[in-house]
């Protein structure tokens, strides 16, 4: 089964700082990726996905990942952090299989965004 | 799209009785899911729909859980004997049902149980 792992289970930047958050799946082939972003008390919002083509993907609130076959990653990077940005990201891939249309999500990363 | 909506928002019990939730998913939308997100964890996957028809469980869909989704629109998750270890957020979602693995799943806010 395909699976994702978030290593990261905390992480704290100051506002205005880059930020880049790691995914990394395994999976033999290419695989589909998604990251969302839960606030809390929230359910998930979609901030961007990968499917095939360019690896650099972007997405809303000015986020982006990158997919990266070499290192089993897809990452998810933001130039500049607005306080609005804290909340938990979760990293996501198809569970994959015929008929299986799950998704199996990472632990997820809290990101803190101090002023 | 009015996004995938649930009902309702919270939900307090004591342990032993039964809740029922419902999602409404994205008009269109003919795939729904059921997830079940713990504290400090990911969703993890109960169910999903293919119109009617629901066509996976997980092993965590204990006997206790059941979901219909009966005109392929809206569906309910009832939880029957509620235990304490019920006390999680219930995650809907739905998709267009594209072929593979592109189909992108659009989340609803989540109803919170608290099972006393």
């Amino acid at each position: 089964a395909q699976s994702v792992t978030q290593p990261d289970i905390h992480i704290t930047v100051s506002e205005g700082a880059s930020l880049e958050l790691r995914c990394n799946y395994s999976y033999g082939a290419t695989p589909y990726l998604f990251w969302y972003v839960q606030s809390p008390g929230q359910g998930l919002q979609l901030l961007l996905k990968y499917f095939s083509g360019d690896t650099l993907v972007q997405g809303i609130k000015g986020f982006e990942a990158e997919f990266k076959r070499s290192q089993s990653s897809f990452n998810l990077r933001k130039p500049s952090v607005h306080w609005s940005d804290a909340a938990e990201y979760f990293c996501a891939v198809p569970q994959g299989g015929t008929g299986r249309r799950a998704l199996t999500f990472g632990s997820g990363t809290r990101l803190q965004v101090q002023p | 799209d009015t996004g995938v909506s649930q009902d309702p928002r919270h939900k307090i019990t004591k342990r032993g009785q039964n809740v029922t939730f419902r999602c409404d998913p994205i008009s269109e939308h003919n795939r729904l899911y059921w997830y079940r997100q713990t504290l400090g964890q990911g969703p993890e996957f109960l169910t999903y729909f293919q119109n009617e028809a629901q066509l996976e469980k997980s092993r965590l869909l204990s006997d206790r859980f059941s979901a219909e989704r009966p005109k392929g629109s809206f569906s309910t998750l009832e939880i029957q004997r509620t235990e304490q270890g019920d006390s999680a957020m219930y995650l809907c979602a739905s998709s267009r049902g594209l072929a593979g693995g592109r189909d992108t799943q659009y989340f609803g806010p989540g109803t919170r149980l608290t099972v006393l």
